[in-house]
């Protein structure tokens, strides 16, 4: 079974210009999480998706970051316009089943590699 | 909003030594995961913890879940090279559908 995919693997772009970073989450996954972590920092929670939907995306840092999950499958996170702020390292990552119900528990998280975005 | 900490942030030990990590959420948790990011890799699922003062065995790792359901551990014992990385503990929140709030991780340094 293949993985959660990220592309690019790395994106080097100046302030003021627009990355889109896709993932590509495993088969049949309904959940699929956005995460971003600056360097040595924590892995901060970025937005959620259930299928298609946006379940929660209250870590979205502001307006200049637009997500999206057509289809229910692959994702992507457009950064517009970058600064240098927004450098980091973006995970996906998915998980299986529908959650959120509360007091069941939840499935592991399955993480794609990371993009690894530098704004200069 | 809720908050999940971890002690230490770094921590160097000799082969061999026992390591523990503490993760401390200011609210309830629904239940707890924890994770391990290699180096350069990506975070990879260790264990979950759902039941309160819950203890999980995993070779040399053993895990526990508080009886307030507010704080967690992760124990190493006789660490070895490859237990090096950065582990993170990652909180599933009562009151947010589905919010999960990842620690700050404690990185681990093994000396051979």
């Amino acid at each position: 079974e293949a993985g959660v995919t990220q592309f690019p693997s790395h994106s080097v772009i100046e302030k003021g210009q627009t990355v889109t970073l896709r993932c590509d989450p495993i088969s049949g996954h309904d959940n699929l999480y956005w995460y971003r972590r600056v360097m040595g920092k924590e892995i901060k929670f970025l937005l959620h998706f259930v299928k298609e939907s946006k379940q929660d995306e209250s870590g979205m840092p502001n307006n200049r970051f637009l997500a999206e999950r057509t289809g229910g499958t692959y994702s992507t996170l457009k950064v517009q316009p970058a600064e240098l702020e927004d450098s980091g390292v973006y995970f996906c990552a998915s998980s299986p089943l529908p959650s959120g119900r509360r007091g069941s528990s939840y499935n592991e998280q399955f993480f794609g590699p990371g993009t690894r975005l530098t704004v200069l | 909003g809720q908050q999940v900490m971890q002690i230490p942030q770094y921590q160097h030990v000799q082969e061999g030594e026992d390591f523990t990590t503490y993760c401390n959420s200011s609210t309830t948790l629904s239940n707890i995961q924890w994770y391990k990011q290699r180096p350069g890799g990506h975070p990879v699922f260790l264990i979950q913890l759902v039941k309160s003062g819950e203890v999980k065995k995993q070779k040399r790792l053993t895990f526990q879940f508080g009886e307030a359901k507010k704080n967690s551990s992760l124990h190493i014992t006789a660490t070895q090279t490859t237990d090096v990385g950065t582990y993170f503990c990652a909180g599933f929140g009562r009151t947010s559908y589905d919010k999960v709030i990842f620690g700050p991780g404690t990185s681990l340094s093994v000396i051979p």
